[in-house]
């Protein structure tokens, strides 16, 4: 299967500063999440990005499929943006299911 | 809209002891995927589901097993529990095809002793 790294493994940031998170896999991937998981252990869906770039508010993520790697952009940060991204891929064949193969995550904490 | 519902969501067991977690969506999504979370280790595949009456195994299938009887339900048993398995289970839905992603429950802390 394929390996996903995530860099960096922690961050910490002042409220309001903005900030780039990288997901490298080992090969290609048709199926790209980033999720995050807040201090209470639930975990969001956050985009499904094989491809592109996607927006939703103070976050954005862009894939590019062809140089195996996603990045995931946080701006203006506030205190509820901390806790822990994942990105997770998978390569698959039509019909069937979509085995998502998880890095280890960016630990964030936003201070005030 | 419940989403995905996971139950218990807490859980002591004693080694040897047997226990169902119970995974339901409501989101009619054909794909069912059990997970585990352990401390720096991201999230790892135990078993999955493709449809009604199908499982398969994922990357650490060993000591559970699975069941798939109605589309809405995906349960995960321990058959004997070992303090290995002591970990946080996630259970996932998702659509068939490239529709869109996961969508999590919100997890069951189990404890083997």
């Amino acid at each position: 299967g394929i390996q996903v790294e995530q860099s960096p493994p922690d961050l910490i940031l002042q409220e309001g500063a903005n900030s780039t998170l990288r997901c490298n896999f080992s090969d290609s991937v048709n199926n790209l999440q980033w999720f995050h998981q807040n201090p209470w252990g639930q975990l969001i869906n956050l985009f499904y990005i094989p491809s592109g770039t996607k927006q939703n508010g103070r976050l954005s993520a862009t894939t590019v499929a062809t140089e195996r790697y996603s990045l995931l952009y946080i701006s203006s940060s506030q205190t509820t943006d901390s806790g822990v991204y994942f990105c997770a891929g998978s390569s698959y064949l039509t019909g069937t299911a979509s085995k998502l193969t998880f890095g280890t995550g960016t630990r964030l904490q936003v201070t005030l | 809209n419940a989403g995905v519902t996971q139950t218990p969501k807490f859980r002591v067991l004693k080694t040897g002891q047997s226990m169902t977690l119970l995974c339901a969506q409501d989101m009619n999504h054909e794909y069912m995927y059990w997970y585990r979370q352990d401390p720096g280790m991201g999230l790892r595949l135990i078993h999955y589901s493709v449809g009604e009456g199908t499982t398969a195994k994922g990357e650490v299938p060993d000591g559970y097993n699975v069941s798939r009887l109605k589309k809405q339900n995906f349960l995960l048993g321990l058959e004997s529990a070992a303090p290995s398995q002591t970990s946080v289970y996630f259970c996932a839905s998702s659509p068939a095809g490239t529709i869109s992603g996961y969508t999590f429950g919100s997890g069951t802390r189990l404890t083997v002793v």
